[in-house]
């Protein structure tokens, strides 16, 4: 069984705080996704990698930057937390790179940014 | 890029009836359709997918058809139960970055009793 991992089920920050949200896959595989999700806009990708030290950037990545160091481990970062990131952020990861396939879930994290 | 619309944004059946969701993409080069399924509070998984040189799926109660031809692909579900009740998000695959899937906007399926 594929196994995604994120840090935290719920986070409250403050504006203008650094924020981390860290995503762990179990099966190396070699893509994996960072999106937000809210309510009647569905899932919005943010960034995605293919490869350690690859990223690139999904439809909405103002605001948000990334890290992929190690192939297993896809951090998403808030440099400077706003109002309006808060939500919930679903991470994700897929068996090849560059291939459409099923996308394999982390259980979100809720963030409220105050 | 990718678009992809999904309707209803609601949708309440009786137990045992029929629910179909549908979903129309715009690029051409799309080749993958996938189906998720999110229960309250939980993750979303994956349910059934499509690729493009396929013109229907099934999966027990489950069946996807796609029509390459006008865009546009659905989600069926027969006989229906009440653990059918969840967000159901439709995906299309971007023709021009391999990897990449653009989601619906999500319907809520409720299935009462």
């Amino acid at each position: 069984d594929v196994k995604v991992t994120q840090s935290s089920r719920y986070l409250v920050k403050r504006t203008g705080e650094k924020v981390f949200l860290e995503c762990v896959q179990d099966m190396d595989h070699e893509n994996m996704f960072w999106y937000r999700q809210d309510p009647g806009l569905g899932l919005r990708l943010i960034y995605f990698s293919y490869d350690v030290k690859m990223k690139e950037k999904g439809d909405i990545p103002e605001g948000y930057s990334v890290s992929r160091e190690k192939k297993e481990r896809f951090s998403l970062i808030l440099e400077s937390a706003s109002t309006n990131q808060t939500s919930m952020y679903l991470c994700a990861s897929g068996r090849l790179a560059g291939s459409t396939d099923t996308q394999y879930f982390g259980p979100g994290t809720r963030l409220t940014v105050l | 890029g990718e678009n992809v619309e999904q309707h209803p944004s609601t949708l309440s059946v009786q137990e045992g009836d029929s629910a179909v969701i549908k979903c129309t993409y715009s690029d051409s080069a799309s080749n993958y359709f996938p189906w998720y399924k999110q229960e309250l509070g939980k993750r979303p998984q994956l349910i059934i997918d499509i690729r493009s040189n396929v013109g229907e799926k099934k999966d027990q109660r489950i069946a996807v058809t796609l029509n390459k031809t006008a865009k546009h692909f659905s989600l069926h579900i027969t006989e229906t139960q009440p653990e059918d009740s969840a967000v159901y998000f439709c995906a299309a695959s971007d023709g021009n970055q391999g990897g990449k899937l653009i989601f619906g906007q999500g319907t809520e399926l409720s299935v009462k009793p």
